[in-house]
């Protein structure tokens, strides 16, 4: 069983599109994250949020969106795709608000044409 | 200036050499983390320390976390190229509610 799915693995769309990443944790936890791991490998956290509140929103676009139905699901959603968009997105989970320990998923390699 | 900046960026050893990766910062941080990061995966944690001085031991690879909490140095013992990677410094900060992630460094061990 995978701790902390996200889908899909690959993304390719082009410019102005709008494209949703999903993620489901069967860990338990009350924390979950998206982060965003840039071409020199820096990750940097987007949005966490803590039994379905929004807790962090660093800086983002409002282009993008996430939502959670529940405290194991949180969902990206971006419009309006831009070049600059393209990275790989990470979904993690925790079970403290700080992110001690946390689970990452497996990534989805966004590609903006 | 990232608030984490991991030394040295990228490393290229041969199989059975030790290394140092470190991760220093001017902030105090309440508890750092490692994680390690293979191609087309998520990072995957290795330690957290908490305590200033703390010293802990995985197999092969030995985490201290700085006296004063402000770094920390992972230390490989005989790599081999299963320790190749992506290795990540986390920090987590009183106050402050979320992980802070390090510059990175890539180890890359051959036969």
């Amino acid at each position: 069983d995978t701790a902390v799915s996200q889908t899909p693995k690959y993304l390719v769309t082009q410019m102005g599109n709008d494209k949703s990443i999903k993620c489901e944790q069967n860990l338990g936890h009350d924390t979950m994250y998206w982060y965003k791991q840039d071409s020199k490998k820096f990750l940097k956290i987007m949005f966490s949020y803590n039994n379905k509140e929004l807790i962090i929103n660093e800086t983002v676009p409002n282009r993008f969106s996430p939502k959670s139905p529940d405290k194991a699901h949180l969902n990206l959603h971006i419009n309006s795709l831009e070049l600059g968009d393209s990275a790989v997105y990470f979904c993690a989970s925790s079970q403290d608000f700080r992110g001690t320990g946390s689970t990452f998923g497996s990534g989805t390699r966004l590609t903006v044409v | 200036t990232q608030l984490l900046e991991q030394s040295p960026q990228f490393l290229s050893i041969q199989e059975g050499e030790n290394l140092t990766v470190y991760c220093n910062s001017s902030s105090v941080f309440s508890s750092l983390q490692w994680y390690r990061q293979e191609p087309g995966e998520g990072p995957v944690l290795l330690v957290t320390v908490v305590t200033g001085g703390e010293v802990k031991k995985l197999k092969r690879l030995t985490f201290q976390f700085g006296d004063a909490r402000k770094d920390s140095s992972l230390h490989i013992t005989a790599a081999q190229p299963g320790d190749t990677g992506l290795y990540l410094c986390a920090g987590a900060r009183t106050g402050f509610q979320k992980l802070v992630f390090g510059t990175g460094t890539r180890l890359l061990v051959s036969p």
